[in-house]
């Protein structure tokens, strides 16, 4: 079963805008990531989070985390055309399920030239 | 390049048959996780493993079967198939460090008839 929720389930912006896609996700956590994925591609690593850091930045990437929320948010600035793909949230609990991911449904970003 | 290899990356067969598709981790990685992803169920966990040994098991049918070996490498083997298995097969490692991150490999289409 999906444990995240993501919104906006598709998001289309023009480039060079700002890009802001939501995660909740049910029971506790270890840490949250963010992956994306290229149509039909294998899944990216950008981003992880642990449940005691409530933000973190690499690049144009930021990601907040509120754990009273059960929440997340990763937003991408200045977007380029090569950032269209799938994101996915995927959460770990941690202990025994170490690696054991529960991905989100994913937002489906589109960027226009 | 995630440095994670899957065989084959596509394959057509027939329900009721049984097809194996094989993953080599990243150098030095010792986890291997397999994941599904389809339409409906969107992407799920099925098994990991760790140096040889099941660490842990996810949505993972009885006619699925995984194991490790001793290069590290990993098979999934999946039989009595039904058209409802046709998804993309993902297989992901993660490295000594346990940063959380998982490396996933392009995926095994996989497609019954």
């Amino acid at each position: 079963s999906q444990q995240g929720e993501e919104d906006p389930q598709a998001l289309s912006i023009q480039e060079g805008e700002n890009a802001t896609m939501n995660c909740s996700y049910k029971t506790s956590i270890n840490n949250l990531q963010w992956y994306r994925q290229n149509s039909g591609r294998g899944l990216v690593h950008l981003i992880l989070i642990r449940s005691n850091e409530r933000e973190k930045h690499s690049g144009r990437l930021r990601v907040t985390l509120d754990t009273s929320k059960k929440s997340s948010s990763l937003l991408i600035t200045a977007s380029r055309a090569a950032d269209t793909a799938s994101y996915f949230c995927a959460t770990d609990a941690g202990g025994t399920s170490y690696g054991k991911l529960t991905f989100g449904q994913g937002t489906i970003l589109t960027v226009h030239p | 390049d995630s440095g994670v290899t899957q065989t084959p990356k596509h394959l057509i067969t027939a329900t009721g048959q049984r097809v194996t598709l094989r993953c080599s981790p990243r150098s030095g990685d010792l986890s291997v996780y397999w994941y599904q992803q389809s339409l409906d169920q969107g992407l799920q966990f099925l098994i990991q493993y760790y140096n040889g040994e099941e660490r842990a098991k996810g949505n993972i049918l009885e006619r699925f079967s995984a194991q490790q070996f001793p290069d590290l490498h990993s098979e999934l083997n999946l039989s009595s198939l039904e058209l409802g298995d046709s998804a993309l097969y993902f297989c992901a490692s993660s490295s000594r460090t346990m940063s959380g991150e998982l490396f996933f490999g392009e995926g095994s289409r996989l497609t019954v008839l």
